[in-house]
């Protein structure tokens, strides 16, 4: 069954220095996709990063990259670098192939906390 | 701007009403996504559709149902709402080649 852990509830880093958020899945799919959103205190939610199952290197956007390791099944967001405006919900979350209809779940979220 | 509203934003209803929830897109996707965030829970699927009259549960489908008549409008019902449906609920649209959804705004529903 497919299902997605993020086993930090919270974190708490120092600005400026580099972060990993956890996250590992499960899926019997060969074809996936990973994504990491952010959720500030707004609400909304704000795509960050992507990678697919068969990508073989690992996806940055600017301060964001995501360390996927396949045989671990594993795809933790490194934030570097990180800004207070970084404090916020971060969510994991994996789609199934289009066999699956694209089924696309969330993990419980990680509260990330900068501190100045 | 993936043109995603949900309607309404905000609403307070009773227990053992039905309730609409409203979920409006003009990019012509394809998968549409109900899900409801509680705290120490994330986002939990409800139900989705990949297409037209084509839909399936999710994790936590019990008590509520959904219909998609054309593409843009993916309607979320509680049949019979109950306090535990109290939450805020979000719809998402995969975006074309699957590697980004798009999120609404939010519904904060509040059953009393």
């Amino acid at each position: 069954a497919q299902k997605i852990t993020q086993t930090q509830p919270g974190m708490f880093v120092q600005e400026k220095e580099a972060v990993t958020l956890d996250c590992t899945y499960d899926t019997s799919d060969q074809s996936y996709g990973l994504f990491w959103y952010k959720q500030p205190s707004s609400g909304e939610m704000i795509f960050l990063i992507y990678q697919g199952s068969y990508d073989e290197q690992n996806a940055t956007e600017g301060r964001y990259s995501l360390n996927f390791q396949k045989a671990r099944k594993s795809a933790n967001l490194v934030i570097s670098a990180s800004q207070l405006g970084d404090s916020a919900m971060y969510f994991c979350a994996m789609r199934e192939g289009r066999g699956g209809g694209f089924k696309t779940i969330f993990g419980a979220g990680t509260r990330l906390f900068v501190k100045a | 701007d993936a043109g995603i509203t949900q309607s309404p934003r905000h609403k307070v209803t009773e227990t053992g009403t039905p309730v609409t929830l409203r979920c409006h897109q003009t990019e012509n996707h394809r998968y549409m996504y109900w899900y409801r965030q509680d705290p120490g829970h994330g986002l939990r699927l409800i139900h989705y559709s990949y297409g037209v009259k084509d839909t399936d549960k999710g994790e936590v489908s019990d008590g509520y149902s959904v219909s998609r008549s054309k593409t843009e409008d993916f309607l979320l019902t509680l049949e019979s709402a109950t306090s535990s449906q109290t939450s805020v609920y979000f719809c998402a649209i995969l975006g074309q080649g699957a590697t980004e959804a798009f999120f609404g705004q939010g519904t904060r529903l509040t059953v009393v």
